[in-house]
């Protein structure tokens, strides 16, 4: 079945510092990729969202470029501030799921001073 | 923009009581889904509904139950609460599919 992993659980850096956060999928349907951010008790937000191939999208300084020959939709950002500290959530919708979400486990980002 | 409430915000529940999640939206949004969030195990989907009158079970429905009464209502039934179910419950809506869904504020809910 479809499924999204994300490897890392926890990233702390140091504000002014790239990230990129890891995300692959698997799915036999064509796919579409979103990106979710969480801050402290707040609800999940979009950030980004693809389904075109080798295109980057970008939103608030983030950026992620969906890759259907590697299975991957990575988020970047080349500076990251104190306000990035939140939980990310790569999520993974394609026609079999009929707009259900199937989400990955979560990266935490915290950044310090 | 899109708009989810959900309510109560909190709940404290004793063991083997009846709770009710309510989630209203006014995206006029066919799709709506219920979700739990406990550490360690991300977003997970309880149950989801295409439109009035109906429910679908998700990933983890053991436990739950749901009522989509109409378009902009749809409420998450806990017949016999567990102190297993204590978790923060979302509710989230969206159009299509492919499309994102919107989430509610949140209810966390202890049962005691």
């Amino acid at each position: 079945g479809d499924s999204v992993t994300q490897t890392e659980g926890l990233v702390t850096l140091t504000k002014g510092l790239p990230v990129m956060l890891n995300c692959t999928y698997q799915t036999t349907y064509s796919p579409f990729l979103f990106w979710y951010v969480q801050h402290l008790n707040e609800a999940p937000k979009l950030l980004l969202k693809s389904s075109t191939d080798n295109k980057r999208t970008e939103h608030q300084g983030f950026y992620a470029t969906l890759h259907k020959s590697s299975s991957s939709f990575h988020l970047q950002k080349s500076s990251v501030q104190l306000s990035d500290s939140a939980l990310y959530f790569c999520a993974l919708s394609d026609l079999y799921n009929q707009g259900k979400l199937i989400f990955g486990q979560g990266t935490k980002l915290s950044i310090k001073p | 923009e899109a708009a989810v409430t959900q309510s109560p915000r909190n709940k404290v529940a004793v063991t083997g009581g009846k709770v009710t999640l309510s989630c209203n939206q006014t995206n006029n949004h066919n799709n709506m889904y219920w979700y739990r969030q406990d550490t360690g195990h991300g977003l997970r989907l309880i149950h989801y509904s295409y439109g009035a009158g109906s429910t679908e079970k998700g990933d983890i429905p053991d436990g739950y139950k749901a009522s989509r009464p109409s378009q902009e209502n749809f409420s998450l039934i806990l017949e016999l609460a567990t102190p297993s179910q204590t978790s923060v419950y979302f509710c989230a809506s969206g159009d299509r599919d492919y499309a994102e869904q919107f989430f509610g504020p949140g209810t966390r809910l202890t049962v005691l």
